[in-house]
């Protein structure tokens, strides 16, 4: 059962606009939600990420929104560029797990074209 | 520095061999993590240590086994794997478990079974 999913696996944006990509989460216990960018044959790096005391958080061209009633998550990426092109993954965890580190639960990632 | 080193980068070995992944930082942090990545799926976590004890291991078949020598290295042992066990394997670090959340990505070991 899958507790993170992203249900677009690509998504095709003309360069310029706003790229939006969406996530969805089940378990109640994330409390902590992240957002990575892949190239291919490279590892995750880390974009951006939100507490659930907050519902928006921004860095540069990139705000994550958070809404926790609807266990929904998105990333805007404004304005989009070539270099955005790349499969981005959304991520959660709880902070639940009394002070000790924990792994982090990935959505099965979407595929981001940014058009010339 | 933001950096983790994985190596090698690539990794092949038939099913009676014994190899070993090494991961790095040089970040101060103190919980690192194993996940494997299959093609066209998300890395699934394998193991956690945290101030260098296991702290979670994903239900992992014996065959992989992890290490943590110091805080700043972390190993997977490999012995007796299966085809099915070719994957992208990526190492992860994080700063004090109880203080942040962000995981800081190696470039992972493409590692292939035969």
């Amino acid at each position: 059962d899958q507790q993170v999913k992203q249900n677009s696996p690509s998504l095709s944006v003309q360069e310029g606009r706003i790229s939006i990509l969406n996530c969805d989460y089940t378990n109640s216990m994330f409390d902590y939600f992240l957002w990575y960018k892949k190239y291919p044959a490279e590892g995750p790096t880390f974009l951006i990420s939100i507490s659930s005391i907050k519902d928006k958080n921004e860095d540069g061209r990139f705000t994550v929104f958070l809404n926790k009633s609807a266990k929904h998550l998105s990333l805007h990426i404004v304005p989009s560029q070539p270099g955005d092109s790349a499969v981005y993954f959304c991520a959660a965890t709880s902070s639940s797990s009394g002070g000790g580190a924990d792994g982090l639960t990935f959505g099965k990632g979407t595929h981001l074209i940014i058009q010339p | 520095d933001t950096e983790v080193t994985q190596t090698p980068k690539h990794l092949v070995m038939g099913m009676t061999n014994k190899k070993s992944l090494k991961c790095e930082q040089h970040m101060g942090h103190r919980a690192m993590y194993w996940y494997k990545q299959k093609a066209k799926k998300p890395p699934e976590l394998m193991f956690v240590y945290s101030y260098e004890k296991l702290s979670i291991n994903e239900s992992v078949p014996s065959r992989f086994s992890p290490e943590c020598p110091n805080s700043s290295l972390l190993n997977l042992h490999l012995h007796a794997l299966q085809p099915e066990d070719s994957a992208l394997y990526l190492c992860a670090s994080s700063q004090d478990p109880s203080l942040s959340y962000e995981q800081y990505f190696g470039p992972g070991t493409r590692l292939t079974v035969t």
